[in-house]
């Protein structure tokens, strides 16, 4: 099946720093990727739509300029957390979704922040 | 709007046992169900679906069917195996375009020897 990647798997940074984590689709074109945040023994909370090309989509609740997603080409999309805090804290986890509309899921990153 | 409710967890089963793991969900219109399996330390990996009324979906031994006058998509397993421990989630995907996924709460299955 289709594979998707996310680099770094985990990250530790301080409060106040930016950490980029990157989602690629390797053997499929995504037009469309999604950014989702999962807490310990919870479900998955979508963040995001991303679109290749265009302005991402936000849920409800979720910070705009705290969470900035670039989907530059159609195999890559990146998500910034800018001056993150303990509280942002958390598993992160792509997916994208190939012609047939199936997604197909990252790994996932865990972040934390001291 | 539209939601996932599943059962909680974690459920706790001998090899070879009966696996049901029930599923409810509350959308309008016609939407596309899911399961969704993550084995440690993997990311989400889909296991099965269905796309409307009355269809069933199966892969490895699971299968689930939609059912939309009790709006269920119960995952079931006739004999479950010590691999197959793992979280399950439930997701729905809502007509109309858009490719959102909803998801349940997860649902860890433990499988012992």
């Amino acid at each position: 099946g289709a594979v998707v990647s996310q680099h770094p798997s985990w990250v530790i940074c301080k409060s106040g720093t930016s950490v980029k984590i990157e989602c690629r689709s390797l053997d499929f074109q995504a037009t469309t990727m999604f950014w989702y945040r999962q807490f310990p023994k919870q479900s998955l909370m979508l963040m995001a739509t991303s679109n290749e090309g265009s302005k991402a989509t936000y849920e409800q609740g979720v910070e705009k300029d705290k969470f900035l997603i670039n989907h530059a080409s159609l195999t890559l999309s990146t998500l910034t957390v800018t001056s993150a805090h303990p509280e942002d804290s958390s598993f992160y986890i792509c997916s994208a979704h190939d012609k047939t509309e199936t997604q197909y899921f990252g790994p996932g990153t865990r972040l934390l922040v001291l | 709007g539209d939601s996932v409710t599943q059962m909680e967890g974690p459920v706790t089963l001998s090899e070879e046992a009966f696996l049901t793991i029930n599923c409810t969900y509350t959308a309008t219109g016609y939407p596309s169900l899911f399961w969704y399996v993550q084995y440690p330390g993997e990311g989400l990996q889909l296991l099965l679906k269905a796309t409307k009324a009355d269809d069933k979906g199966s892969n490895k031994g699971f299968e689930a069917t939609y059912r939309k006058e009790t709006t269920s998509f119960h995952l079931e397993k006739g004999s479950v195996q010590v691999s197959d421990s793992a979280v399950y989630f439930c997701a729905l995907r809502a007509s109309g375009g858009y490719n959102k996924l909803i998801f349940g709460a997860g649902t860890r299955l433990a499988v012992h020897p």
